[in-house]
């Protein structure tokens, strides 16, 4: 099983429309999570941080789950420009660990 | 303007050649670090440096070198001996520590193919 899991899409919505991935991870003593934008061919970006009481910015919404082991994130009113590869990232020991990524493609 | 560069950004290789990517940053960060992305996977790592003249292998060194030299740089070679090198490779940059904290930024990439 890897260490950090997500659905790798595509999510095709139309825009205006609430989207929402989940990454789930295996190691309970994981203690940093982010969430990272990738666009296609590009480096990723760093989008947010992820805290247990839940953090929003914007029409994003990242949220985390320590008891089910996973971060969520949430766009509201999705725009075309949302459309990339959403990098879920896990911190454990000092080591940063990269999901596969989901991604979203939003149509007008 | 502050950033990371990375060249080439497309590289065609010949089976059995080794490579050299380069990395360069002038963000005055300490630490930098190798990455390699295939579709379908995450991003894995191949080696960091956290000082000049020191590094450390990542989860996946093998077939790979690098150094440190400069505060600057720290290029990537590809060598014959790693057996399925196509793929896309991202440097990236931190002050030291602040990697966990999201304080990690990446250079735009090279993609390389092995012909």
């Amino acid at each position: 099983r890897k260490e950090v899991e997500q659905d790798p899409g595509p999510f095709n919505v139309p825009e205006g429309a609430t989207v929402a991935f989940n990454c789930t991870y295996s190691n309970s003593a994981s203690q940093s999570f982010f969430w990272y934008r990738q666009d296609c061919r590009k480096e990723p970006k760093l989008l947010m941080s992820v805290y247990s009481s839940g953090n929003e910015d914007g029409r994003f919404t990242a949220q985390l789950n320590r008891a089910s082991q996973y971060i969520s994130l949430l766009i509201r009113d999705s725009k075309l420009s949302d459309s990339a590869t959403y990098l879920c990232v896990v911190i454990r020991n000092n080591d940063m660990r990269f999901g596969a990524g989901t991604r979203l493609t939003v149509k007008p | 303007d502050g950033g990371i560069t990375q060249s080439p950004k497309y590289l065609f290789r010949k089976e059995g050649q080794n490579v050299t990517l380069s990395c360069e940053q002038n963000l005055n960060h300490d630490a930098m670090y190798w990455y390699r992305q295939d579709p379908g996977q995450g991003l894995r790592l191949i080696y960091y440096s956290q000082i000049v003249n020191d590094f450390q292998k990542g989860d996946i060194a093998e077939g790979y070198s690098v150094s440190r030299e400069k505060k600057e740089s720290f290029p990537l070679t590809v060598t014959s001996a790693q057996k399925n090198p196509t793929a896309f490779y991202l440097c990236a940059s931190s002050i030291a520590g602040t990697h966990l904290a999201g304080g990690q930024f990446f250079g735009p990439g090279t993609r390389l193919t092995v012909l």
